[in-house]
């Protein structure tokens, strides 16, 4: 079974910018979260999408935005890009996000504002 | 507000040596969740602990979690090189697929 994928792996944008990520969950998971990773803040939970809805946000400002298809592929958008914005982002999908079915991580696209 | 902690957060251990790595929540949850994450790479799926009292082992890690003292704990037993990466726990707050991580001890075992 093909695991999390995430696209693209590693992208260099410079401050104002915008960006767009995209994951795909493991065939038949239903919710996808996204998380950010950074060596000051650790992982921190960005929003989670279940049939194609948001249930969950995490204390991010605004300019960080997602969607689900119906599909279940996910994507994020952070607009107006800052510097601190630099990370790692991960998705994780499970079957349907309920916290008894295991988070299985894509391996992350490393996003640099320049 | 839910917070996590891991103690320690560097690990530096000699192979063949045991040890146990602590994390501590601070409010009332049944899921408790332990990933690895070697350099560079995302994090993998070690062990779902789901009820008070639940134990997982897989080789030389052992995971308990006892959810009256809010603690999980993960015993490395004869640690050997490759377990060298850095070890999360996270807690399952809301059933909505959002997880609160602790920031993770970074082990190191040495020959």
């Amino acid at each position: 079974k093909a695991g999390v994928t995430q696209t693209p792996r590693y992208l260099i944008k410079t401050r104002g910018q915008q960006v767009t990520l995209s994951c795909s969950p493991i065939s038949g998971h239903r919710s996808v979260s996204w998380y950010q990773q950074t060596p000051g803040q650790g992982l921190q939970f960005l929003f989670e999408y279940f049939s194609e809805t948001q249930r969950n946000k995490g204390n991010f400002p605004g300019r960080f935005s997602g969607r689900q298809f119906s599909n279940s592929r996910s994507e994020m958008n952070v607009s107006t890009l800052e510097l601190g914005d630099s990370a790692l982002y991960l998705c994780a999908s499970s079957l349907v996000g309920t916290g008894v079915d295991t988070q299985y991580f894509g391996p992350g696209t490393r996003l640099t504002v320049l | 507000e839910l917070k996590v902690e891991q103690n320690p957060l560097f690990l530096s251990m000699q192979e063949g040596k045991n040890y146990t790595i602590y994390c501590n929540y601070s409010t009332t949850s049944d899921r408790l969740y332990w990933y690895r994450q070697d350099p560079g790479k995302s994090l993998e799926s070690l062990f779902v602990l789901l009820s008070n009292g639940a134990v997982k082992q897989e080789g030389r890690l052992m995971a308990s979690l006892d959810t009256k003292a809010r603690l999980s704990t993960l015993h490395i037993t004869a640690a050997v090189h490759d377990l060298s990466a850095t070890y999360f726990c996270a807690v399952d707050m809301s059933s909505q697929g959002n997880l609160i991580f602790g920031k993770g001890t970074k082990l190191s075992v040495k020959p």
